[in-house]
Order: structure tokens, then sequence, then C-alpha cells
């Protein structure tokens, strides 16, 4: 399974666009790349995911670079209920596990 | 939208205790998963399932059945419960076999085993 890289915290103005990195380096070709968030105490929800082509759903947005290599998560207009940890994942094959690494927590400030 | 139900949001048992964890959703999803996440360790798939009656095995079964009797139901159950068992337990399910298909997670049962 492909790695991910991504921040361990940031910080964003509530109302403003929060921009979430991720490096994927590794991944394959047919690997896909999916966001969840996790608020404290609640099961993870899924966000968005994306093969090569930008994607975009109520949530957010998803930016894949061509290479592939990395990606970056849109908030556009971040609230305090956006606060939580944000897990860039690279899918295994065939359906089965998921498995988050440490995320990013985002915070979003008055 | 899809809606994962858990049987409890806290549950407190005692040692050597069998607990019966109870997972459901109503969309119509194949495939279902026990997942456990503990702080840095992250989150660990413990059984899924494609269909009725069918259960796989993941990354960390021992200590751990299922049992998918309705396309709908997912059961986890500790026979023996253990210390160690100490855990947020989340169910997901999703839409099929396949590369993409999105889990949708249950809101998680958080047992103490004392």
């Amino acid at each position: 399974d492909a790695k991910t890289t991504q921040p361990p915290s940031m910080d964003c103005a509530e109302g403003r666009a929060a921009n979430l990195p991720c490096n994927h380096s590794t991944i394959s070709g047919n690997e896909y790349v999916y966001w969840y968030r996790q608020i404290h105490s609640q099961g993870p929800q899924y966000i968005i995911h994306g093969l090569k082509n930008n994607e975009t759903n109520e949530m957010a947005s998803l930016i894949i670079t061509e290479d592939r290599k990395s990606s970056t998560l849109i908030l556009p207009h971040a609230t305090l209920r956006d606060t939580a940890v944000y897990y860039c994942i690279v899918r295994v094959r065939s359906g089965s596990r998921l498995t988050f690494g440490e995320g990013t927590q985002l915070t979003v400030n008055p | 939208d899809v809606k994962v139900t858990q049987s409890s949001r806290y549950l407190v048992k005692r040692t050597g205790e069998k607990v019966f964890l109870e997972c459901v959703q109503d969309m119509d999803h194949e495939n279902m998963f026990w997942y456990r996440q503990d702080p840095g360790l992250g989150l660990r798939l413990i059984y899924f399932s494609y269909d009725v009656k069918m259960k796989e095995k993941g990354d960390i079964p021992e200590g751990y059945s299922v049992s998918r009797e309705k396309k709908e139901r997912f059961s986890l159950i500790l026979e023996s419960a253990s210390t160690n068992q100490t855990s947020m337990y989340l169910c997901a399910s999703s839409l099929g076999r396949g590369l993409s298909y999105e889990q949708y997670f249950g809101p998680g049962t958080r047992l103490t085993v004392t």
C-alpha cells in the first residue's frame, strides 16, 4: 500500500479556505486517493475520493497533481464544525481495509 | 443518506464476559467491516464480510468472532473480554467489491473492559 504523509496540524480562520496537503509519492496507477475526517469521539466520515482528475462535491474539492504524487483537500469556507482530524488514504486493492495514519488535526478558529 | 448504527455508544464489561457489538446499515450494502481504533495505533481491521454468512479475517482477528446472518446486520463478538480489548470499535459498510467504493462508518462504541 502506498504510504501517505500529512502535516500533523493546521489552523484556519473561520470562513477562509482550508487547504490540506498530502504526499503519496509511491501511489500505484490503480490506487485512488481518499479523504476522510473524524470529529472528536465520532466515527470517521467519508469526504471525497479521486483517481487522477480533480473532484468536487458538496463538502470539498480534491486537487491531484498530474504525476499523482500529491494531493490537496480544499474546504472552501471552513466553519468551526470542520475542526477534525483529516485522513488522506491511498486505497488498497479490491475494496477491503482502510488504513488511517496520523492525519492532520485541523483547527478552525473563530 | 447512508446510515450505519451501532447498538451502544458506551459499554463497560468485566473481564471474561462475552460481549456482543451490533451494527446495522440501511443502504443494502454488500460489505461490512469491524475496526478498532486506539491512540497511536490508528484504525485496525478486525473482520470483514462481503456477503451474508461470509466472513474474512482482518489484521487483528484474535479474540474476536463475527456473525452476518442478514445483509444489513454484522455483529462482533468478544468471546471472553480482556482488558486489552478496551478500545473504540467502529463498524463500516460499503456498496460492493471494487477499487473505489467508499466506506461509511457508524458512530462507534467505546468499550471499557475492567
